[in-house]
């Protein structure tokens, strides 16, 4: 099974609203990480969390917080997004996250639309 | 800083032509390279991973090249299908940006029947 699942599927927020992504893996897979993508796009990575320790890219805002509850989930929280937030939000997980030769798989996304 | 590009941005071939899609990259000290497909709203799908040891891979139709210390991979399709109409994405991860893959800005194939 290489499947990582996210919910929902589709979210609509307004500005001021609290929301959370989720991702799911039970592959034992032990990094887990959130792109972001826009349209005609390549993915940004934003967050990783590699044998439960997270790395950030530095310019990702802070309305975005990432929490890892356990190795086989990842959520993404969402508080006071922008109309620029509006993209489709990625989950991947890799066997490591150190070393030569993972493989990342990726779930079908979130596509996030902020009004 | 690691770049990843991509040629050509868009391609268009009948069904049943072999095509070549291009990723070039300009640091060399890689762990390894990665080919994905998009479909439009969907997530990526891992097509081939090449160690950077190796020189390529192959799985069905598909079959990936690497050449390190060049910069540069293919990706090679046989006998195209309607069904392979997808954004083909390549992905590099550097020796000194732990789990972080950089990604090239992809090619958008179409194959008409």
């Amino acid at each position: 099974d290489t499947e990582v699942t996210q919910t929902p599927k589709h979210l609509v927020m307004g500005m001021t609203n609290k929301k959370s992504l989720k991702c799911e893996q039970h592959m034992g897979h032990r990094a887990m990480y959130w792109y972001k993508q826009k349209a005609k796009k390549p993915p940004e990575l934003m967050f990783v969390y590699s044998y439960e320790k997270l790395s950030i890219n530095e310019s990702v805002p802070s309305r975005f917080s990432p929490e890892c509850p356990n190795s086989s989930l990842l959520n993404l929280h969402l508080h006071a997004l922008q109309p620029e937030d509006s993209a489709l939000y990625l989950c991947a997980s890799s066997q490591v996250g150190r070393g030569r030769g993972e493989t990342q798989y990726f779930g079908p996304g979130t596509r996030l639309l902020v009004l | 800083k690691q770049e990843v590009t991509q040629i050509p941005a868009a391609l268009s071939v009948p069904e049943g032509e072999n095509l070549v899609l291009n990723c070039s990259f300009t640091d060399s000290a890689i762990y390894n390279l990665q080919w994905f497909r998009q479909d439009p709203g969907k997530g990526l799908t891992s097509l081939l991973l090449i160690q950077s040891s190796q020189r390529e891979q192959t799985s069905g139709r598909l079959n990936a090249s690497l050449d390190k210390s060049s910069g540069r991979s293919t990706l090679y399709i046989a006998a195209s299908q309607p069904g392979d109409s997808a954004t083909y994405l390549c992905a590099v991860r550097k020796e000194t940006s732990g789990s972080r893959l950089t990604f090239g800005e992809g090619t958008q194939l179409t194959v008409n029947p």
